[in-house]
Order: structure tokens, then sequence, then C-alpha cells
């Protein structure tokens, strides 16, 4: 079955402690892309990858590190966590080299920063 | 500045009735444009898109949208909502630099 597979699916973890959120996709995707989701504000791309070793920044990079050094895999590194990083985090994926083009998503990452 | 706007937070629609989710963008040429639907824990899931051609274009569960230019809008309709229909739901815009923008979104209730 075609699927990006997000892990953890929920996390509580204090502020300062080095977490990541993995991202796996089984379609030979080139475009990956994390996004985080928060009320009223939709989704935000923090950083994108449109092929392996290429890496770019979203509109709200910030705060967050990722790494492409397989076709599959994005995880999303959160090197010194902080309260407003609270968020509903997704990571999707499209079989083109740019984001003009449907993206399948995981279902989701909520992260609790206390 | 490209933007995406969904003027509409939270609507609710009996069901059977007809419903039409707003989205306007903010954009000199014609960019790519998507419906997404969101379910409570879900990801994502892609309703329909628009490219080129036919400003009309259908997608899943009964859901269609049409492109007007002339408006820079992009609304999604249904003519008879099932209950099944109450989710969220986001308008987005792929611009041609690799920029992708998703509205605010749209809550929908479906009342019994």
């Amino acid at each position: 079955e075609a699927q990006v597979t997000q892990n953890p699916r929920y996390l509580i973890t204090v502020t300062g402690k080095k977490l990541t959120v993995t991202c796996s996709q089984n379609m030979n995707h080139e475009y990956m892309s994390w996004y985080r989701q928060d009320p009223g504000l939709g989704l935000r791309q923090i950083y994108y990858s449109m092929n392996v070793e290429v890496t770019d920044k979203g509109d709200v990079p910030e705060g967050y590190k990722v790494s492409r050094k397989e076709k599959r895999n994005f995880p999303l590194i959160l090197e010194s966590p902080s309260p407003n990083q609270t968020s509903l985090y997704f990571c999707a994926s499209s079989d083109q080299k740019n984001s003009n083009q449907p993206q399948h998503f995981g279902d989701g990452t909520r992260l609790s920063i206390l | 500045a490209q933007s995406v706007t969904q003027p509409d937070i939270h609507i609710t629609v009996s069901e059977g009735a007809s419903l039409e989710l707003r989205c306007n963008y903010s954009y000199g040429a014609t960019p790519y444009l998507f419906w997404y639907v969101q379910s409570p824990g879900q990801g994502l899931q892609l309703l329909l898109k628009y490219f080129s051609g036919d400003t009309l274009v259908q997608g899943i569960k009964g859901f269609e949208a049409e492109f007007k230019r002339s408006q820079s809008s992009f609304n999604l309709r249904k003519p008879s909502v099932h209950w099944s229909d109450a989710a969220e739901y986001f308008c987005a815009v792929g611009y041609n630099n690799n920029d992708m923008r998703f509205g605010a979104g749209t809550r929908l209730t479906v009342k019994p």
C-alpha cells in the first residue's frame, strides 16, 4: 500500500531535549516536505527536499533541521525544542521535483513541548 | 505576496443541502490549485486539482470546483452533502517557484 509513515504519532517532551520525527515513503517519490499545522493558520511549510541531498527552507524553518540521505526518508529534527514548536506536523511527498503536484500526506505527529 | 484565503472558518449545513466553500488566491499567473480534506486524526487527502484546461474540475466523493480567473477563485462545491463530509477542507495553491501555500482551512459541520 502506498503510504507516508510518520513516527511517533504523539510525543510530549520538555524544552531543550532534542527530538527527531521520522518520515518514510514507499512510493519512490523525489519530492518530500514538512508542514506544521496550527489553528487559524492552515499548513505552513517548514522544509522541503527535491531529491537526495537537496533540501530548502520553507516559510517557517527556524528551529528545525532536516536531512535527505536516502530517497525514502526525510526526518525532521528539533535540536532544542521550545514551547512555540508545539504543533501538529505533517510529512508529505509527491512524484515530481517540485511542489506543484498533488502531495501524499502522512497521518501527522502531534508534538507537545512543555 | 502570494497568499491563499479561505474566508469561512466554519460552515454548518444540513445533510442533503448544497455546499460551497470559498477560496481566493493572489498571483499574477495561473497557479496550480488543489482542494484537500482532513478528517479528524488524519492527514490530508486530495479531493481534486486544477492545472489547466476545463475550468470545472471533478473530484472524488462527488465534489467539484470551478476556477474563475477573473475572480482569482477556486470554490469547492457539492450538490448534496452527506454526514460523512464533515471535516476540515483546505485550499492549496502551487506557484511556479516551488512555493506551495495552504489556506487556513474551513471546518464543515453537517446537521442531521
